[in-house]
C-alpha cells in the first residue's frame, strides 16, 4: 500500500493566476498519475508523470497549461497556470500499488479542491 | 473508441444484495478494476479481475466475463456506510493507466 498526501486541500484563486499542487508519497513509486475530477463525474486523467522523464500529456491536456515536475520517486506536482474559472475542480494524484505493478490498483491522495473566480 | 457503461445510479434497501454492471469496449484489456468513492473523499481501490470468474473479498465481489467484455461488482448485505459512487476502470495495457467509468451512485435506503 501506499499513503499519499496532496498540499493544498483546497484554494480559492483569481483568473490568470497559477497554483501549484503537491503530492508526497511515503513510498518510493514509479508512476505517479494527475486526475481532474468535477463533483458526481468520473476521474479525467492529465498526465502521467514517470521520474527522469518528461511527463506523458492526455488528449486535451499540454504542458504549458499544467506543467508537471517529479523530481524524485516520492513527489510530484501539477502546476495549473493562467487559471480561468473552468480550472475549477477537484484535482487527485495517484500512484500505482509500489508492490503490484501493473497500474490496476492505485492508490489516491485527498484531492485538492480548486476554485477560480 | 474507448467506453465503458455502467449504470448512473443504483437503489438498495440496506441489508440486501445489489449488483453493479459495467461492460466494456476498450482496444486492449488487461483487467477490471472497481473502485468506491465516498463524497467528498478520494477513490478506493476495492477489487480487480483478469480473469473469467468471480472474486471474493467479504462482502464485495467481483465477477468478469472477457467474451462478453462485461463485468459486475456485487455488494452483500448491504450497509449505510456503502452509500457511495462505485467506478469500474478497464486497463487497456502495459502502459498502467485506467481508463474510468462514469461512475454508479449507490442509494441505500433504511
Amino acid at each position: 500500500s501506499a499513503v499519499i498526501s496532496q498540499k493544498p486541500s483546497r484554494d480559492i484563486c483569481q483568473r490568470g493566476t497559477s497554483l501549484t499542487i503537491q503530492c508526497q508519497v511515503d513510498s518510493q513509486v514509479t508512476m505517479m498519475f494527475w486526475y481532474r475530477q468535477q463533483p458526481g463525474q468520473s476521474l479525467t486523467l492529465i498526465a502521467t508523470a514517470n521520474q527522469g522523464s518528461e511527463a506523458t500529456y492526455e488528449s486535451g491536456f499540454v504542458i504549458d497549461k499544467f506543467p508537471i515536475s517529479r523530481p524524485n520517486l516520492t513527489f510530484s506536482t501539477l502546476t495549473v497556470s493562467n487559471m480561468s474559472p473552468e480550472d475549477s475542480s477537484i484535482y487527485l494524484c495517484s500512484v500505482e500499488d509500489p508492490e503490484r505493478r501493473g497500474g490496476y490498483e492505485q492508490y489516491f491522495g485527498p484531492g485538492t479542491r480548486l476554485t477560480v473566480t | 473508441g474507448q467506453s465503458l457503461e455502467q449504470p448512473s445510479e443504483v437503489t438498495a434497501v440496506e441489508g440486501a444484495i445489489v449488483q453493479i454492471n459495467c461492460t466494456y469496449q476498450t482496444s486492449g484489456f488487461y483487467g477490471l478494476s472497481w473502485y468506491q468513492q465516498h463524497d467528498g473523499g478520494a477513490p478506493t481501490f476495492l477489487s480487480y479481475n483478469a480473469l473469467d470468474g468471480l472474486e471474493e473479498t467479504g462482502r464485495f465481489s467481483s465477477f468478469l466475463s472477457r467474451s462478453d467484455s462485461y463485468g459486475y461488482l456485487l455488494l452483500q448485505e448491504l450497509q449505510m456506510k456503502d452509500s457511495a459512487s462505485y467506478f469500474c476502470a478497464v486497463v487497456p495495457d502495459s502502459n498502467y493507466q485506467l481508463i474510468w467509468g462514469a461512475g454508479t451512485k449507490l442509494i441505500i435506503k433504511p
